[in-house]
């Protein structure tokens, strides 16, 4: 079935550094997202990205997807510690009905950055 | 507007109880889903509903039981406990019209003794 890696699993950074996560499948995805999730909390959706070779900012954060719609990866420039958390790839599956969706998403397994002030 | 809620936020079982958490979206989105995590395991899918009537088996369905209530409403069902279910369970409702973003609710941090 389809699969989703994430790499690095853990990430320990000093507060100002950059970091970034890499994500990818074993299949082309039709979009890739992503979500962070804070410690204790849930996972909270961030963005999709839909065309190939994609470049999308949310302030420090920069997102891509490949242009072979395989890969993405999330940047982080000058980490805060409200940075902290575990960051999520996730790509849709393809059901058998036509090819509907039905919003189900394969998760990658996540990576854990821990910011250091 | 409340989005997804969970009940209950915490539990302690002891082994071979039963319980039941529920789950409720008011954000009318016809598709459903329960996940567990643990530690290094990232978010595994349990059951799904895709719509109002029909559920399906995730990645790890074995021990739980789901329920369709109503287009709102998803409950998950563990008959009888074990250890190996100690976990965070998420609910998450889907609004496929965007591509099938996904709305997580807080969650139920969940002990089997």
């Amino acid at each position: 079935g389809q699969q989703v890696m994430q790499i690095p699993q853990y990430q320990h950074v000093q507060e100002g550094e950059d970091f970034t996560t890499y994500c990818n499948s074993s299949t082309t995805l039709s979009n890739i997202q992503w979500y962070k999730q804070r410690p204790g909390g849930h996972p909270v959706f961030l963005i999709q990205l839909v065309k190939s070779g994609e470049v999308k900012k949310q302030k420090r954060l920069t997102f891509q997807f490949g242009e072979a719609k395989k890969n993405s990866s999330l940047h982080i420039t000058a980490t805060q510690t409200t940075d902290v958390g575990t960051y999520f790839c996730a790509g849709p599956d393809v059901g058998n009905a036509g090819g509907t969706s039905y919003g189900k998403l394969t998760f990658g397994q996540g990576t854990i950055l821990t910011v250091h002030p | 507007n409340a989005g997804v809620t969970q009940t209950p936020k915490f539990q302690v079982l002891k082994t071979g109880q039963s319980m039941t958490l529920q789950c409720a979206q008011d954000m009318n989105h016809n598709s459903m889903y329960w996940y567990r995590q643990d530690p290094g395991m990232g978010l595994r899918l349990i059951y799904y509903s895709a719509s109002e009537g029909t559920t399906d088996k995730g990645e790890v369905p074995n021990g739980y039981n789901v329920s369709r209530l109503n287009k709102r409403e998803f409950s998950l069902r563990l008959e009888s406990a074990a250890p190996s279910q100690t976990s965070v369970y998420f609910c998450a409702s889907v609004n496929t019209g965007a591509r099938g973003t996904q709305y997580f609710g807080p969650g139920t941090r969940l002990l089997v003794l």
